[in-house]
């Protein structure tokens, strides 16, 4: 069994200034951990993964996350945030073996204010 | 190249009514799920498909039906609506392997009144 929790249900933060997003799991198995961005009245759209290798994964538009495999946790983090950066995100993870499917966390609304 | 298109993209039911929720990918992805999402309680898994003809249940499977004729196609089918379905519903498609990444649908906005 696989659990997530996002601890944050919404973080306000001003345009420019860093921010911080935290996920930990649980699970008994190993896992691959993903975050995902939902825009308003949007699917929701991968936005960086960890499978293997490096603990510290980028995206293409300026986040990154790393996996502490002691700490269960793969918090996602951006140095400077835009308006544009306004959306819901939400991690998962999905085991290595059996079934395929994700198990996300609850999601955290990232509100960035001008 | 469309990914994963679901149909309608809003629906308002009456309480015992019954309706099929569309889904179709084009990525020949394999792998096929249905998800719902709540306000505060992330998205969760509704059934899902490892291939034509092979259908299994999620963690909140009660109320719903799913078939999988096709690689392309999985429709979801609520048997007799009740206002607890009032959600949003997602479809999603991914390769092989639990590494590869899902895509997802743009949603259908489902009320029950």
């Amino acid at each position: 069994a696989q659990s997530v929790t996002q601890l944050d249900s919404q973080v306000p933060v001003f345009e420019e200034a860093p921010v911080e997003l935290r996920c930990n799991y649980s699970s008994s198995v190993s896992v691959y951990l993903f975050w995902y961005v939902q825009y308003p009245n949007q699917g929701l759209q991968l936005l960086l993964k960890y499978l293997s290798g490096s603990t510290l994964v980028e995206s293409i538009n300026g986040f990154e996350a790393e996996f502490n495999k002691s700490q269960t946790s793969f918090h996602l983090r951006k140095p400077s945030v835009h308006i544009s950066d306004t959306a819901e995100y939400f991690c998962a993870v999905s085991g290595y073996t059996g079934r395929r499917a994700l198990t996300f966390g609850s999601g955290t609304r990232l509100q960035v204010q001008p | 190249n469309a990914g994963v298109t679901q149909t309608p993209k809003f629906q308002v039911l009456k309480t015992g009514q019954s309706m099929t929720l569309q889904c179709a990918q084009d990525m020949n992805h394999e792998y096929m799920s249905w998800y719902r999402q709540d306000p505060g309680m992330g998205l969760r898994l509704i059934h899902y498909s490892v291939g034509a003809g092979i259908t299994d249940q999620g963690e909140v499977p009660n109320g719903y039906n799913v078939s999988r004729s096709t690689t392309e196609d999985f429709p979801l089918r609520l048997l007799s609506a009740a206002p607890s379905q009032t959600s949003v519903y997602f479809c999603a498609s991914s390769g092989q392997g639990a590494n590869q990444p899902q895509h997802f649908g743009d949603g259908t906005r489902l009320s029950i009144l």
